[in-house]
């Protein structure tokens, strides 16, 4: 089993969907999660950085995060055509730790 | 904040020669810096972790002699692929992040390497 397990897709949606990807994992030992964007051709940018289980809301995006069932999902209300890309998951474990372990990415199309 | 510059984004060069990439970090002290070496529709496979002022520290399959990691200042990392070949080809990314390992990674925004 691979320590972090993410769907790669692709997933379509028509624009103005709530889209929901996720992200399980095996290592208790992760205790920061991330989630990635990636646009083609282009480095992983930082959405949603969390530490403890629950939720994190930051504009249209929500990260939630169960540790109890290792597995964190990010939630997009309201989607647009300029969301359309590859979401990574990572996370690490603690502080003192740098090393990400990434998802596989999940490819999501918006469709006009 | 937290921007990370790469470059150059695309290079194409001819087999046997060697090619330096840049990474930056352009608002924040970075302390630690990664190499990550990405294939198509593949997540990122991490390289080297680098810390200002020490060796470079790869990971289990890397070759240090050919890809070689300076990391001589606090906002400035560099990867140089000696002596590419084809199969070097690739799509490099540097991040950055600051002391402590709290901190979030910040990515660049990628090297793509074309070697004829």
């Amino acid at each position: 089993q691979k320590e972090v397990e993410q769907d790669p897709g692709p997933l379509s949606v028509p624009e103005g969907a709530i889209v929901s990807l996720n992200c399980t994992y095996s290592n208790s030992a992760f205790q920061y999660f991330m989630w990635y964007r990636q646009y083609s051709r282009k480095g992983p940018e930082l959405l949603m950085y969390t530490y403890s289980s629950g939720n994190k809301e930051d504009g249209r995006f929500t990260a939630q995060v169960d540790k109890s069932s290792k597995y964190i999902s990010l939630f997009i209300r309201d989607s647009q055509p300029s969301d359309s890309a590859t979401y990574l998951c990572a996370m690490k474990p603690g502080a003192g730790s740098y090393q990400l372990t990434f998802g596989k990415g999940t490819k999501l199309s918006v469709i006009p | 904040g937290a921007v990370v510059s790469q470059h150059p984004s695309r290079v194409i060069c001819k087999s046997g020669t060697s090619v330096k990439i840049e990474c930056r970090s352009l608002d924040f002290q970075a302390t630690t810096m990664f190499w990550y070496r990405q294939f198509p529709k593949q997540s990122l496979m991490l390289m080297a972790t680098s810390n200002e002022g020490s060796k470079a520290t790869y990971e289990q399959g890397v070759e240090k002699d050919k890809f070689l990691i300076n990391h001589a200042s606090l906002t400035l990392s560099t990867l140089t692929v000696t002596s590419a070949h084809p199969e070097d080809s690739s799509f490099y990314i540097c991040s950055a992040s600051t002391t402590g390992g709290v901190q979030p990674q910040h990515f660049g925004d990628g090297t793509r390497l074309s070697i004829l």
